[in-house]
């Protein structure tokens, strides 16, 4: 299994953009997670889904913010407009539910700088 | 107050120290709680679950104290191998399904 894939590794771009993050999680996983992490604030959680339906969004810090899961194999973070203090580490996770309930794997994440 | 929270790092020991790692959480329904693994730049990994009996898996235990809402790590004879941050993760339950809550984490940095 090639776990869970996210794209790009690395994105530079300026404030004001648009920055889409990719996910594929692992093959027959029903959750899958977005989280944020920086220096300040840890691992926060921003948005999961279960069965390709957000269940819970309560960490998107605001409206700029947005994620989508299309189908079972993909799911995207949008920033638009996006700001110099968005710059972190975004990784994606997904998991299977069972009596191992929750043990999440994670992509390599994909380290945003906004300049 | 954080849902899940760490004791300050990091730690600097010597090989072959043993070392603790506390955390606490708030949610006193929580079900499930793990320890990950996060090396420099790095995704987290999963270290080890964590029961309520305690549990041990080779020179790490960890252990689960339900009434005072406590979770714990110990590392025997620690390695070079073994720097990195410790973070400890909480499953809040209560119908939020799989969704985990992680500390902040604890940076342990082992030295020859």
């Amino acid at each position: 299994d090639a776990g869970v894939i996210q794209s790009p590794r690395h994105e530079v771009t300026e404030m004001g953009q648009e920055v889409t993050l990719r996910c594929k999680p692992i093959s027959g996983h029903d959750y899958l997670f977005w989280y944020r992490q920086t220096m300040m604030r840890g691992l926060e959680l921003l948005i999961y889904f279960n069965n390709n339906v957000p269940i819970d969004d309560s960490g998107m810090p605001e409206d700029r913010f947005s994620a989508k899961m299309p189908n079972a194999s993909f799911s995207t973070l949008k920033i638009q407009p996006s700001e110099p203090r968005d710059s972190a580490v975004y990784f994606c996770a997904s998991s299977l539910e069972g009596r191992s309930l929750a043990r999440a794997f994670f992509g390599q994440g994909t380290r945003l700088t906004v300049v | 107050r954080k849902e899940v929270e760490q004791d300050p790092g990091p730690f600097n020991v010597p090989e072959g120290a043993t070392v603790a790692f506390n955390c606490t959480y708030s949610n006193s329904a929580s079900q499930s709680f793990f320890w990950y693994r996060q090396d420099c730049r790095k995704e987290p990994k999963l270290l080890m679950s964590v029961y309520s009996s305690g549990n041990e898996d080779g020179r790490f235990t960890a252990q689960l104290n339900r009434a005072s809402q406590y979770i714990s790590l110990l590392i025997r004879d620690s390695k070079l191998s073994d720097s990195a941050t410790y973070l400890c993760v909480v499953n809040p339950s209560e119908g939020q399904g799989g969704k985990l809550i992680f500390g902040q984490g604890t940076e342990l940095s082992v030295k020859p």
